[in-house]
């Protein structure tokens, strides 16, 4: 089975803090996805990856951006993190339209 | 932005009766797909329908699609209370990959 792990299951981190959140994957996927979870709202995709070094801005970019250096790792980064950004945050890959998701991370901002 | 609404956002039942939530969409789609998490955790794919399928079926779950109304049943036969958890539809457009999820359902199965 494909497995795909988030670095941190909590996460508490400070207003202003640089934030990286780590998503990797196991079974050689093209793509891979954030996604931000909040109450009442569902999930919502921040950015995602069709390839190494390629990056798509996804519904709600502001705030963040992304790496994926190599194909199986492909990370978040809150570059001065606010409260705002307090969230579930998941991580998803696939080859075709079979999607994986991590177990997430529970990030809260203080 | 939110492809699908669903239907209703909360349902409670019995173990051993049905469960059935609805999804709306707005757009053409390539295929849809029916998510589960349980509570705090990641989503685990259900089954996915593809635009050209009408009905199917893997074990207790029966997914329908009516591409003309744009919209999807998912049914939960005889259900248990290992079941409880929210469900999420999730489309993909034509010619994308990426996932637009709807706002989900919370079921909760009572012993």
């Amino acid at each position: 089975d494909v497995k795909v792990t988030q670095s941190s299951r909590y996460l508490v981190k400070r207003t202003g803090e640089k934030v990286f959140l780590e998503c990797v994957q196991d079974m050689d996927h093209e793509n891979m996805f954030w996604y931000r979870q909040d109450p009442g709202l569902g999930l919502r995709l921040i950015y995602f990856s069709y390839d190494v070094k390629m990056k798509e801005k996804g519904d709600i970019p502001e705030g963040y951006s992304v790496s994926r250096e190599k194909k199986e790792r492909f990370s978040l980064i809150l570059e001065s993190a606010s409260t705002n950004q307090t969230s579930m945050y998941l991580c998803a890959s696939s080859l075709d339209y079979g999607y994986t998701f991590g177990s997430g991370t529970r990030l809260t901002v203080v | 932005s939110q492809q699908g609404e669903e239907d209703p956002q909360a349902l409670s039942i019995q173990e051993g009766e049905n469960a059935t939530m609805n999804c709306s969409y707005k757009t053409s789609i390539n295929n849809l797909q029916w998510y589960r998490q349980n509570s705090g955790r990641g989503l685990v794919h259900l089954i996915l329908i593809r635009s050209n399928e009408r009905e199917k079926h893997s074990g207790r779950l029966r997914v329908t699609l009516d591409t003309s109304k744009k919209s999807s049943s998912l049914l939960i036969t005889a259900s248990r209370a290992a079941d409880t958890a929210s469900y999420f539809c999730a489309t993909v457009s034509r010619g994308f990959q990426k996932l637009v999820f709807g706002t989900g359902t919370r079921l909760l199965v009572s012993p």
